[in-house]
């Protein structure tokens, strides 16, 4: 069964930087592109960035381009989100997901963890 | 980049059948077949509905289909259930940040 679990969140303050990771289990972790998505509190989905399988390739909405980076260890089956430059509108829950095509890119996810909640605040 | 545009919120009785319609452009739902529809229930993961416009992961009911014309994309649910009540969410591919876009959202409440 494939298991993802984010962690990391917290609360920071305006300006401060945070790293999220989200460990996954019970797939070929090296095998599948990974995504972030958020969920600002009452607001719908919001993609956030991706990465290719072996991490060559990284995709970013321009909401958090040049602020985040995405990144990953297949050797310890981690994805990570390194965020920085931290705003109130960066306020989420952020999770980590799967896409559902191994070896390529499906712009699908089939499986998602259960989120971290990142709060920027004062 | 702004999201696809879903409706707010939809309801409906038991048994009846809803339509969910998500709208982009030629950049996005148009342009391509990589359409989803997720069901989301607040406090759990989403659920990955439909995948490429029409296609169903095995397990997902077949009373879930989905359909593109144009730059619209639809989920259709048939014979409402209680527990089909929650937020359902539209992605595409979109050739602007070359990944994925989602539509805002809608609420689906089931009377």
């Amino acid at each position: 069964e494939v298991h993802l679990l984010e962690s990391g969140g917290g609360l920071i303050q305006p300006g401060g930087s945070l790293r999220l990771s989200c460990a996954a289990a019970g797939f070929s972790f090296k095998n599948y592109a990974m995504t972030w998505v958020r969920q600002a509190p009452g607001k719908g989905l919001e993609w956030v960035s991706a990465i290719s399988s072996s991490g060559g390739a990284t995709y970013y909405a321009d909401s958090v381009k040049g602020r985040f980076t995405i990144s990953r260890d297949n050797s310890k089956n981690t994805l990570y989100l390194q965020m920085s430059s931290l705003r109130a509108g960066d306020t989420a829950v952020y999770s980590c997901a799967r896409d559902f095509r191994e070896y390529s890119y499906g712009y699908t996810f089939d499986s998602w963890g259960q989120g971290t909640l990142v709060t920027v605040s004062s | 980049q702004s999201a696809l545009t879903q409706p707010g919120s939809v309801s409906g009785s038991p048994g009846q059948s809803m339509t969910i319609s998500c709208t982009g452009t030629s950049s996005d739902v148009g342009g391509y077949n990589s359409v989803s529809w997720y069901q989301h229930h607040p406090g759990k993961a989403p659920k990955l509905l439909i995948y490429e416009v029409t296609n169903r992961p095995s397990g997902v009911p077949a009373r879930f289909s989905g359909s593109k014309s144009g730059n619209t994309a639809s989920l259709t649910i048939s014979g409402l259930q209680a527990e089909d009540e929650a937020d359902y969410y539209c992605s595409s591919y979109t050739d602007i940040t070359r990944y994925v876009m989602f539509g805002g959202g809608t609420k689906l409440t089931v009377l």
